[in-house]
Parts: structure tokens; C-alpha cells; sequence
């Protein structure tokens, strides 16, 4: 059973709009959250993440949001570029003990940034 | 920058092989990880390390086992290659603290044939 789940295999947006994308969570233990994002033939690389006393973090372009009690966040992009084309992961993991670093990702996200 | 080194891009082997996939990280992190990536699947974890010769199960470890004799180095083994094991294979390596992000390989793209 997946305890992360991203439900929007894709997404299709216009150059210069917001992307927005979505994630599920069923842990409750879960209290540190993270975007990767992945092109083609390259591993995934760190975007934002965001910790559980937080329900909102930015950076640039980039935004995430926490619902606690929803078990919901989300990426918001704006504006949204031709380069940010890619798979985005949603992750998350628990605190304590080796638990506290390791990510769960979700099933990803295919975003295409159209110009 | 952190560097995160997989020996391989691409293999090929056949059903009933042994396979090592080989990986080496530059920043003297003390955690280590392998994750294979399937569609629609995401990442998921096969085993992690947080020491050298230390290993833990991940979600997915059955048909795999790891090595960690240095610290920077971190193998993962299929002792017999079947066909359910092609796949992506994702090498990550962070600093031993919490909530602590993953730096990851470029990947090795595994066919079992």
C-alpha cells in the first residue's frame, strides 16, 4: 500500500501559467516533506521541501503547501518555464532513528510545459 | 557539489546472472540508499545503510542483498537476475541526521533478458 500517493500521472500547462501539482499522504508519523524533480537519463534532484510545524514554503518560483490534516501537500509553480518539463516526486519521511532519513517518494508526476 | 557515482548507465544480463551494481559518493556521508524506479511506481527503497558493513531492509529487498565494506561505497547484488528485476536503479547518499535530503546518481537502467 502506498503511503504516498501522487494521483495526477500528468500534467499539461501553458508556458508563463501555474503549474500545480498534488500529493497524499497516509503516515501520520510522516513530518518532513520534500519535491524532487527528474529529466530523462539524469537522477532526481532536490527542489524544496517543506517540515511539519510549516504550512507553506518558497522558494523563487517555487511554493509548497502542507495540509496537516488533510495528509495533503502540494508544489505550485509560477510562472511556469519550457525548462521545468520533468517528473516530479513527491517524498516524505518520519523522524526518529534510521527511519528519519529515509524518503518515501510517491508515484511522480509528469509535468510538460508547453510554450 | 556532491558527487554520487554509479559505475554503469545501461546493462544487459541474463536470467540467473549475478549482478553488481556499483556505487561511489565523494562527501563522506554516512547514509546510503538504493531505490529502482518503476512508472507509476516511483522510487521505491530496497536497502539503506547508515555505517559501513550496517544494512537495513528498505520496502522491497527480497531478490537483493548490499555491501558496504567502505564508507563511501555501496554496492547493491542481484544473486540471480530475473526479469521482474529490470528497471532503473537509483543510488542516493545523505549526511546521518534527520530530515537530511538525498543526493542521487544518474542511474543505472538494468535489462534482465
Amino acid at each position: 500500500d502506498q503511503q504516498v500517493k501522487q494521483n495526477s500521472p500528468s500534467l499539461s500547462v501553458q508556458e508563463g501559467r501555474i503549474s500545480i501539482l498534488n500529493c497524499d499522504y497516509t503516515n501520520s508519523m510522516f513530518d518532513y516533506f520534500l519535491w524532487y524533480k527528474k529529466y530523462p537519463a539524469e537522477g532526481p534532484t532536490f527542489l524544496i521541501s517543506i517540515s511539519s510545524i510549516k504550512d507553506k514554503n518558497e522558494d523563487g518560483r517555487f511554493t509548497v503547501f502542507l495540509n496537516k490534516s488533510a495528509k495533503h501537500l502540494s508544489l505550485h509553480i509560477v510562472p511556469s518555464q519550457p525548462g521545468d518539463s520533468a517528473v516530479y516526486f513527491c517524498a516524505a519521511s518520519a523522524f526518529g532513528g534510521a527511519a528519519g532519513n529515509k524518503l518515501t517518494f510517491g508515484g511522480g508526476t509528469r509535468v510538460l510545459v508547453k510554450p | 557539489d556532491v558527487k554520487v557515482t554509479q559505475s554503469s548507465r545501461y546493462l544487459v544480463k541474463r536470467t540467473g546472472e549475478k549482478v553488481f551494481l556499483e556505487c561511489v559518493q565523494d562527501m563522506d556521508h554516512e547514509n546510503m540508499f538504493w531505490y529502482r524506479q518503476d512508472p507509476g511506481l516511483g522510487l521505491r527503497l530496497i536497502y539503506f545503510s547508515y555505517d559501513v558493513k550496517m544494512k537495513e531492509k528498505g520496502d522491497i529487498p527480497e531478490g537483493y542483498s548490499v555491501s558496504r565494506e567502505k564508507k563511501e561505497r555501496f554496492s547493491l547484488i542481484l544473486e540471480s537476475a530475473s526479469t521482474n528485476q529490470t528497471s532503473m536503479y537509483l543510488c542516493a547518499s545523505n549526511l546521518g541526521q534527520a530530515n537530511q535530503k538525498l543526493f542521487f546518481g544518474s542511474g543505472t537502467q538494468l535489462s534482465v533478458l
